[in-house]
């Protein structure tokens, strides 16, 4: 079975604590590995796509690793506005079609 | 201007009555989605739909329908809302290709309440 597990649930920060968030998976076919960041109350935005293992986006604060079982956001020195829950989806090519399967997402809180 | 809007933003509403939740974008795209999100369940596909004559089902459709009126407005329909349809509901767009894979565009979302 498809499966993306997030890990953790949740992670509280100190400001300028460093740490990763981790999407683990178990697919066949895939095609890209996206990460998104979601506020209260909002909709999901689109922060990363990762093709294939090896691969490593950045963007600010935000670095996005991939590897043939998981995908890392590496948060380096977080500030409070980092805080919001960052969801991991996997898009692959299956007998029926394409196929997007989110995981529950880490609700990180950043702290001063 | 949001490129992808949803109304209402907030809705309650009781057992049994029909409710729409209508969804526009300005973003170009071809393909659409309508999700639901619970908590600790993540978001689940219900429709979506890849042009205007492609309308599918997606992993949780039972109890809903959707209309896709033109390339930029996809709708949801709960034909006899329930209890436990009360969720928070997300539309997306893409423009998925065949190479170039890129993430979905999701609206503000949807707080449907049903009593």
């Amino acid at each position: 079975e498809d499966q993306v597990t997030q890990s953790p649930e949740a992670l509280r920060l100190q400001e300028g604590e460093s740490s990763s968030l981790n999407c683990s998976y178990t697919v066949s076919g895939l095609r890209g590995l996206f990460w998104y960041r979601q506020d209260p109350g909002k909709g999901p935005e689109f922060l990363f796509t990762l093709y294939s293992a090896g691969e490593e986006k950045e963007k600010e604060r935000l670095k996005a690793t991939l590897t043939k079982k998981e995908s890392f956001l590496h948060i380096t020195a977080p500030k409070p506005e980092d805080s919001a829950t960052y969801l991991c989806a996997v898009y692959q090519l299956t007998g029926g079609g394409n196929k997007l399967t989110f995981g529950t997402g880490t609700q990180l809180k950043v702290e001063l | 201007d949001a490129d992808v809007t949803q109304t209402p933003r907030n809705r309650i509403t009781k057992t049994g009555k029909r409710i729409m939740l209508e969804c526009s974008q300005t973003k170009g795209h071809d393909r659409m989605y309508w999700y639901r999100q619970d908590p600790g369940l993540g978001l689940q596909l219900i429709y979506y739909s890849f042009d205007v004559k492609d309308i599918n089902k997606g992993e949780i459709s039972d109890g809903y329908s959707v209309s896709r009126q033109a390339q930029a407005k996809f709708s949801l329909s709960l034909e006899s809302a329930i209890p436990n349809q009360t969720a928070l509901y997300f539309c997306a767009t893409s423009d998925f290709g065949h190479r170039d894979i890129r993430g979905q565009f999701f609206g503000p979302g949807t707080r449907l309440t049903v009593l």
